[in-house]
Protein backbone atom coordinates (compact mmCIF):
# COMPACT_ATOMS: atom_id res chain seq x y z
CA UNK A 1 0.00 0.00 0.00
CA UNK A 2 1.40 3.87 -0.94
CA UNK A 3 1.91 6.31 1.59
CA UNK A 4 -0.25 9.16 2.01
CA UNK A 5 0.64 12.29 0.58
CA UNK A 6 1.70 15.52 1.76
CA UNK A 7 3.40 18.59 0.90
CA UNK A 8 7.09 18.45 2.17
CA UNK A 9 7.27 21.60 4.13
CA UNK A 10 4.58 24.23 4.88
CA UNK A 11 4.90 27.54 6.84
CA UNK A 12 3.40 30.59 8.34
CA UNK A 13 4.27 33.56 10.57
CA UNK A 14 3.63 33.75 13.89
CA UNK A 15 -0.22 34.42 15.07
CA UNK A 16 -1.41 32.95 11.39
CA UNK A 17 -2.88 29.70 10.15
CA UNK A 18 -1.24 27.07 8.38
CA UNK A 19 -3.52 24.26 6.96
CA UNK A 20 -1.32 20.77 5.84
CA UNK A 21 -2.88 18.54 3.93
CA UNK A 22 -3.18 14.70 3.00
CA UNK A 23 -4.07 13.01 -0.21
CA UNK A 24 -4.82 9.19 -0.21
CA UNK A 25 -7.51 7.39 -1.30
CA UNK A 26 -11.17 5.69 -1.13
CA UNK A 27 -8.90 2.60 0.30
CA UNK A 28 -7.49 4.71 3.35
CA UNK A 29 -8.60 8.38 3.86
CA UNK A 30 -11.63 8.84 1.91
CA UNK A 31 -13.46 5.37 3.09
CA UNK A 32 -12.98 5.74 6.95
CA UNK A 33 -13.37 8.84 9.21
CA UNK A 34 -10.03 6.90 10.70
CA UNK A 35 -7.50 9.96 10.32
CA UNK A 36 -5.02 10.73 13.16
CA UNK A 37 -2.09 13.14 12.46
CA UNK A 38 0.83 13.56 15.24
CA UNK A 39 4.04 16.11 15.79
CA UNK A 40 7.33 15.17 16.48
CA UNK A 41 9.57 17.75 17.22
CA UNK A 42 13.33 17.00 16.14
CA UNK A 43 15.13 13.90 18.22
CA UNK A 44 11.96 13.55 19.95
CA UNK A 45 8.88 10.78 20.32
CA UNK A 46 6.04 11.48 17.69
CA UNK A 47 2.66 13.11 19.94
CA UNK A 48 -0.62 12.26 19.27
CA UNK A 49 -2.20 15.61 17.90
CA UNK A 50 -5.89 14.41 16.11
CA UNK A 51 -7.60 10.98 16.05
CA UNK A 52 -10.59 10.29 14.27
CA UNK A 53 -10.43 13.08 11.82
CA UNK A 54 -11.17 15.84 13.90
CA UNK A 55 -10.88 15.17 17.50
CA UNK A 56 -8.46 16.40 20.06
CA UNK A 57 -6.45 14.29 22.64
CA UNK A 58 -6.70 15.82 26.28
CA UNK A 59 -3.71 18.53 26.49
CA UNK A 60 -3.79 19.42 22.82
CA UNK A 61 -4.11 23.21 22.31
CA UNK A 62 -7.50 23.64 20.10
CA UNK A 63 -5.22 26.17 17.66
CA UNK A 64 -4.91 22.54 16.29
CA UNK A 65 -7.87 21.41 14.21
CA UNK A 66 -8.76 18.74 11.54
CA UNK A 67 -11.30 18.17 8.89
CA UNK A 68 -11.50 15.74 6.08
CA UNK A 69 -13.16 16.20 2.34
CA UNK A 70 -13.42 12.81 0.48
CA UNK A 71 -9.84 11.43 -0.27
CA UNK A 72 -7.90 14.85 1.15
CA UNK A 73 -7.81 15.58 5.27
CA UNK A 74 -6.45 18.46 6.58
CA UNK A 75 -4.23 19.43 9.87
CA UNK A 76 -4.88 23.18 10.54
CA UNK A 77 -2.90 25.17 13.15
CA UNK A 78 -4.18 28.58 13.84
CA UNK A 79 -2.69 31.35 15.66
CA UNK A 80 1.12 29.97 14.79
CA UNK A 81 3.61 29.91 17.62
CA UNK A 82 7.08 29.29 17.73
CA UNK A 83 6.88 25.50 19.43
CA UNK A 84 4.53 24.39 16.60
CA UNK A 85 7.74 23.97 14.65
CA UNK A 86 7.80 20.59 13.99
CA UNK A 87 7.31 17.93 11.29
CA UNK A 88 3.58 15.69 11.20
CA UNK A 89 2.79 13.08 9.76
CA UNK A 90 -0.77 11.94 8.65
CA UNK A 91 -1.85 8.62 9.22
CA UNK A 92 -5.68 6.53 8.05
CA UNK A 93 -6.88 3.37 8.87
CA UNK A 94 -6.32 1.37 5.64
CA UNK A 95 -8.31 -2.14 6.28
CA UNK A 96 -6.92 -4.10 8.79
CA UNK A 97 -3.41 -2.33 8.55
CA UNK A 98 -2.70 1.61 8.85
CA UNK A 99 -0.63 4.07 6.36
CA UNK A 100 1.10 7.37 7.59
CA UNK A 101 2.01 10.30 5.17
CA UNK A 102 5.20 11.17 4.18
CA UNK A 103 5.63 13.93 6.54
CA UNK A 104 5.51 17.78 6.42
CA UNK A 105 8.09 20.50 8.04
CA UNK A 106 6.39 23.35 9.67
CA UNK A 107 8.28 26.35 9.88
CA UNK A 108 7.55 29.05 11.78
CA UNK A 109 9.37 32.02 9.75
CA UNK B 1 -0.02 6.98 33.49
CA UNK B 2 -0.01 4.58 30.39
CA UNK B 3 3.78 4.06 30.10
CA UNK B 4 5.46 2.10 27.16
CA UNK B 5 9.09 1.05 27.70
CA UNK B 6 11.35 0.15 25.31
CA UNK B 7 14.94 -1.75 25.43
CA UNK B 8 18.50 0.19 25.06
CA UNK B 9 20.05 1.21 22.05
CA UNK B 10 21.81 -2.40 19.51
CA UNK B 11 24.69 -2.10 17.71
CA UNK B 12 25.14 -5.05 15.39
CA UNK B 13 26.65 -6.89 12.49
CA UNK B 14 24.90 -7.79 8.91
CA UNK B 15 23.57 -11.10 9.27
CA UNK B 16 23.20 -11.10 13.34
CA UNK B 17 19.84 -11.23 14.61
CA UNK B 18 17.96 -9.33 16.89
CA UNK B 19 15.05 -8.81 19.09
CA UNK B 20 14.36 -5.77 20.63
CA UNK B 21 11.17 -5.34 23.22
CA UNK B 22 8.87 -2.99 24.16
CA UNK B 23 7.06 -3.27 28.36
CA UNK B 24 4.39 -1.46 29.01
CA UNK B 25 2.53 -0.68 32.11
CA UNK B 26 -0.35 2.07 33.71
CA UNK B 27 -3.39 0.14 31.84
CA UNK B 28 -4.48 -3.05 30.87
CA UNK B 29 -1.72 -4.13 28.43
CA UNK B 30 -3.41 -7.08 27.09
CA UNK B 31 -6.64 -5.20 25.85
CA UNK B 32 -4.63 -3.08 23.65
CA UNK B 33 -2.55 -3.93 20.21
CA UNK B 34 0.85 -2.29 20.00
CA UNK B 35 2.37 -1.33 16.75
CA UNK B 36 5.66 -1.22 15.77
CA UNK B 37 6.88 1.73 13.85
CA UNK B 38 9.96 1.98 11.69
CA UNK B 39 11.55 5.59 11.19
CA UNK B 40 14.62 5.51 9.43
CA UNK B 41 17.76 7.92 9.62
CA UNK B 42 16.39 11.47 8.29
CA UNK B 43 12.52 10.23 6.97
CA UNK B 44 9.43 9.70 8.11
CA UNK B 45 6.99 7.04 9.92
CA UNK B 46 6.42 3.59 8.62
CA UNK B 47 4.43 1.54 10.01
CA UNK B 48 5.62 -1.90 10.51
CA UNK B 49 2.46 -4.10 11.91
CA UNK B 50 0.70 -4.91 15.03
CA UNK B 51 0.26 -6.97 17.91
CA UNK B 52 -2.78 -8.03 20.60
CA UNK B 53 -0.68 -9.43 23.07
CA UNK B 54 -3.77 -11.30 25.16
CA UNK B 55 -3.64 -13.73 22.41
CA UNK B 56 -0.86 -12.85 19.85
CA UNK B 57 -2.40 -11.80 16.78
CA UNK B 58 -0.51 -10.23 14.06
CA UNK B 59 -1.09 -8.18 11.36
CA UNK B 60 1.66 -7.13 9.38
CA UNK B 61 2.22 -4.41 6.48
CA UNK B 62 2.95 -5.79 3.29
CA UNK B 63 6.03 -3.49 3.03
CA UNK B 64 7.13 -5.96 6.21
CA UNK B 65 6.21 -9.07 6.08
CA UNK B 66 8.71 -11.62 6.34
CA UNK B 67 11.52 -9.36 6.90
CA UNK B 68 10.53 -9.15 10.90
CA UNK B 69 8.73 -11.02 13.49
CA UNK B 70 6.21 -9.53 16.73
CA UNK B 71 5.84 -11.80 19.62
CA UNK B 72 4.17 -11.01 23.13
CA UNK B 73 4.32 -12.30 26.57
CA UNK B 74 1.51 -10.86 28.27
CA UNK B 75 2.67 -12.71 31.46
CA UNK B 76 5.38 -9.51 31.66
CA UNK B 77 2.90 -7.14 29.76
CA UNK B 78 5.90 -7.35 26.71
CA UNK B 79 6.21 -7.56 23.47
CA UNK B 80 8.57 -8.55 20.39
CA UNK B 81 9.81 -7.48 17.68
CA UNK B 82 12.62 -9.80 15.91
CA UNK B 83 15.08 -10.40 12.58
CA UNK B 84 16.46 -13.64 11.95
CA UNK B 85 19.24 -11.50 9.58
CA UNK B 86 19.85 -7.87 9.96
CA UNK B 87 20.99 -5.95 7.06
CA UNK B 88 22.70 -2.19 6.76
CA UNK B 89 18.95 -1.25 5.56
CA UNK B 90 17.87 -2.23 8.99
CA UNK B 91 19.45 1.13 10.87
CA UNK B 92 16.60 3.38 12.26
CA UNK B 93 14.76 3.99 15.26
CA UNK B 94 12.29 1.89 16.04
CA UNK B 95 8.92 2.92 18.05
CA UNK B 96 6.46 0.99 19.92
CA UNK B 97 3.02 2.36 20.43
CA UNK B 98 -0.13 1.94 21.93
CA UNK B 99 -3.12 0.93 19.38
CA UNK B 100 -6.47 2.96 20.73
CA UNK B 101 -9.95 2.96 19.08
CA UNK B 102 -11.30 0.04 16.95
CA UNK B 103 -10.93 -1.08 13.73
CA UNK B 104 -12.85 -0.37 10.99
CA UNK B 105 -14.41 2.73 12.86
CA UNK B 106 -10.98 4.78 14.07
CA UNK B 107 -7.62 3.78 15.24
CA UNK B 108 -5.08 5.61 16.52
CA UNK B 109 -1.32 5.59 18.78
CA UNK B 110 -1.66 7.35 21.88
CA UNK B 111 1.42 6.57 23.76
CA UNK B 112 4.37 5.87 22.41
CA UNK B 113 7.66 4.17 23.46
CA UNK B 114 10.95 6.67 23.65
CA UNK B 115 12.25 4.44 21.18
CA UNK B 116 14.84 1.96 20.09
CA UNK B 117 17.94 3.07 17.85
CA UNK B 118 19.58 0.01 16.05
CA UNK B 119 22.39 0.75 13.75
CA UNK B 120 23.78 -2.64 11.76
CA UNK B 121 27.39 -1.81 10.28
CA UNK B 122 30.23 -4.26 9.90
Amino acid sequence: QSALTQPPSASGSPGQSVTISCTGTSSDVGGYNSVSWYQQHPGKVPKLMIYDVSKRPSGVPDRFSGSKSGNTASLTVSGLQAEDEADYYCSSYAGFNVVFGGGTKLTVL
Amino acid sequence: EVQLEQSGVEVKKPGESLKISCRGSGYIFPGYWIAWVRQMPGKGLEWMGVIYPDDSQTRYSPSFEGQVSLSADKSINTVYLQWSSLTASDTAMFYCARLSGLWHTGVYLDSWGQGTPVTVSS
